[in-house]
């Protein structure tokens, strides 16, 4: 079946410091990509996605790139802010068939001043 | 354009009560999943719901139940409450058939069962 696994965390890191959260996969077909961001006591909103190989995702200073070789979808940011602060999962939606999505097991980003 | 809105935000119910959650999907979306949140935890995947129909169903008792209306919202039940069933509940929209789809959640509902 599908799988994502993530970085453990918490990732604690300075503001300004440059951000990798690895994510890799396991999935039949070519299932779509995707990041999610949820901040305390919050719900998830969508942070960027990646529908096919070598495809690079990007939104608010983050990207990711699809990488069918190595089957991963790391997130990255050049310059994370105090407001970056919140958990991240990596998901996968399976390609044809039914919309379901897996979550990884999301890593906590703290960002302190 | 309202996203995926759900009700009631927060509740609390005692073990061995029902609690029925409800999910208006995306304008123009046709099809809801449910997704169980425990703290500290991925969301995993309840059922799926397409044209009035569970089409698939994650590894969850049939405690847990749903239903969709013509108008495509939904509802999730859940019966016979238990503490480990103290969670937030996403509802997921999209439209199917369409390839790289994204899909939209709404902001969750927290159950607590005491």
């Amino acid at each position: 079946g599908n799988s994502v696994t993530q970085m453990e965390g918490p990732v604690t890191l300075s503001e300004e410091a440059f951000l990798t959260i690895n994510c890799t996969y396991t999935a039949t077909g070519y299932p779509s990509l995707f990041w999610y961001v949820q901040y305390p006591g919050e719900g998830l909103q969508l942070l960027l996605k990646a529908t096919k190989a070598d495809d690079k995702g990007s939104n608010k200073g983050f990207e990711a790139t699809y990488r069918k070789e190595t089957t991963s979808f790391h997130l990255e940011k050049g310059s994370v802010q105090v407001s970056d602060s919140a958990v991240y999962f990596c998901a996968l939606l399976n390609s044809g068939g039914y919309q379901k999505v897996t979550f990884g097991t999301g890593t906590k980003l703290q960002v302190i001043p | 354009d309202a996203g995926v809105t759900q009700s009631p935000t927060h509740l609390i119910k005692t073990r061995g009560q029902q609690v029925t959650l409800r999910c208006s999907p995306k304008s123009g979306h046709d099809t809801v999943s449910w997704y169980q949140q425990a703290l500290g935890q991925g969301p995993q995947f309840i059922f799926q719901y397409y044209e009035e129909e569970e089409r698939q169903r994650g590894n969850f008792p049939d405690r847990f139940s749903g239903h969709q209306f013509p108008n495509y919202s939904s509802e999730l039940n859940v019966n016979a409450l238990l503490l480990g069933d103290s969670a937030l509940y996403l509802c997921a929209s999209s439209l199917k058939g369409i390839s790289g789809n994204t899909i939209y959640f709404g902001e969750g509902s927290w159950l607590t069962v005491v």
